[in-house]
């Protein structure tokens, strides 16, 4: 069966080092990984997007890799802030019909401790 | 520019009620419309997705049900709430053709009692 695992539901880390946020995937061939953040009863927002045939994506002090052989995607959050606690999930794609649907992870909480 | 609006934020409802939740998206046309539920500390769990007007698809068989009278209102409902229903809603659209980045609402809490 198709399943999505992230590291460690909770990762406390000290401020200004680098999170790394680690998600594994079995049985499915995604298109594209997505990653988001998810804020205490709010909705998730989206972060990054990065596809099959890249291996690296950044954004500010963000970092996504994705390693379609070990099936596995590492987020990392550079010089860490408290601002940057939050929940974050990874998503993968799958096509049904005529939309795509994203399938999420259950989530890391990341507190980055001041 | 675009924005999605759901509504209530949270609620509270006695089992065998009915539900009604409400999401609206604006800026766009032709939007693929989903309802998503979460549970405590669990992922998301797509619930319903949409294409269009009237069509709807549902991914887990449930005590739910989606509709969608027009292109950018897309509508949760049950005629009659279960315990296990309880848990954090969220309606969210992406574009059509697109490689599927989801714009989430606020959520909708609902705690069946």
């Amino acid at each position: 069966s198709q399943k999505i695992e992230q590291n460690s539901e909770a990762l406390n880390i000290q401020e200004g080092k680098t999170a790394t946020l680690t998600c594994n995937y079995t049985n499915y061939s995604p298109a594209y990984l997505q990653w988001y953040r998810q804020d205490p009863g709010r909705g998730p927002v989206f972060l990054l997007l990065i596809r099959e045939n890249e291996k690296e994506k950044r954004k500010e002090r963000l970092k996504v890799t994705f390693d379609t052989t070990l099936k596995q995607s590492l987020f990392h959050i550079t010089a860490s802030q408290p601002a940057d606690s939050a929940t974050y999930l990874c998503a993968l794609d799958s096509r049904s019909g005529s939309a795509r649907q994203l399938t999420f992870g259950s989530g890391t909480q990341l507190t980055v401790l001041p | 520019s675009q924005t999605i609006h759901q509504w209530p934020a949270t609620l509270v409802q006695p089992v065998g009620s009915p539900l009604s939740l409400e999401c609206t998206v604006e800026g766009t046309s032709n939007p693929n419309l989903y309802w998503y539920r979460q549970a405590a500390g669990r992922g998301l769990q797509l619930l319903f997705y949409s294409v269009g007007i009237g069509q709807i698809s549902s991914e887990v068989p449930q005590n739910l049900s989606a509709s969608r009278p027009q292109d950018r209102q897309f509508i949760l409902s049950s005629k009659k709430l279960l315990l296990s229903d309880s848990g954090f809603y969220l309606c969210a659209w992406s574009r059509q053709g697109a490689t599927g980045e989801l714009f989430f609402g606020e959520g909708s809490r609902l705690t069946v009692l």
